[in-house]
């Protein structure tokens, strides 16, 4: 079935330190991938997706490229800040869209 | 947009007893979502809704867990007979059909079982 795997947290950074969060996923068909970010005390929130193979999701300063030929969609940004603390998640859904499927998340905490 | 609304924010009970949770979606998304995440976990899908239509529930979902969404508004979770391994976060999500890939999550019903 399909599956997605995020590297474990806490992620801990400095303020303005470069942030890579990997994910890697299997699938049938074309899934589209998403990465959703739930700060402290809210909802799941969409941060970026791709819908199709090396599309380039981007939002607020992060990225996220869709590879199909290494099953990855990791999440970067150049200078992180305090404000970025939350915990990230990677998502998939099948062709169609019938229902996302998660990985287990990973915790960012950002210094000043 | 009013956003995904979720009541109650918190439910706390005991073993053995009966809960029912409700989700008010965004007004014309007609697919709605049920997830439960759990601490430390991602969100696991249970159940979802096309209109008035469960057209699918995971394996995660036993026998004592039923959803409806009667008019295709709003939808309730019940859990018969809690246990202890149900405490978790309860999310509704909801989305328009034929609209962009994206859910709008609610803030979620945190359930504890005593």
């Amino acid at each position: 079935g399909n599956s997605v795997t995020q590297m474990e947290g806490p992620v801990t950074l400095s303020e303005e330190a470069f942030l890579t969060i990997n994910c890697t996923y299997t699938a049938t068909g074309y899934p589209s991938l998403f990465w959703y970010v739930q700060y402290p005390g809210e909802g799941l929130q969409l941060l970026l997706k791709a819908t199709k193979a090396d599309d380039k999701g981007s939002n607020k300063g992060f990225e996220a490229t869709y590879r199909k030929e290494t099953t990855s969609f990791h999440l970067e940004k150049g200078s992180v800040q305090v404000s970025d603390s939350a915990v990230y998640f990677c998502a998939l859904s099948s062709t169609g869209f019938q229902k996302l499927v998660f990985g287990t998340g990973t915790r960012l905490l950002v210094s000043p | 947009d009013t956003g995904v609304s979720q009541n109650p924010r918190h439910k706390i009970t005991k073993r053995g007893q009966n809960v029912t949770f409700r989700c008010d979606p965004i007004s014309e998304h007609n697919r709605l979502y049920w997830y439960r995440q759990t601490l430390g976990q991602g969100p696991e899908f249970l159940t979802y809704f096309q209109n008035e239509a469960q057209l699918e529930k995971s394996r995660l979902l036993s026998d004592r867990f039923s959803a409806e969404r009667p008019k295709g508004s709003f939808s309730t979770l019940e859990i018969q007979r809690t246990e202890q391994g149900d405490s978790a976060m309860y999310l509704c999500a909801s989305r328009r059909d034929r609209g962009p890939e994206k859910l709008f999550f609610g803030s979620g019903t945190q359930l504890s079982v005593l």
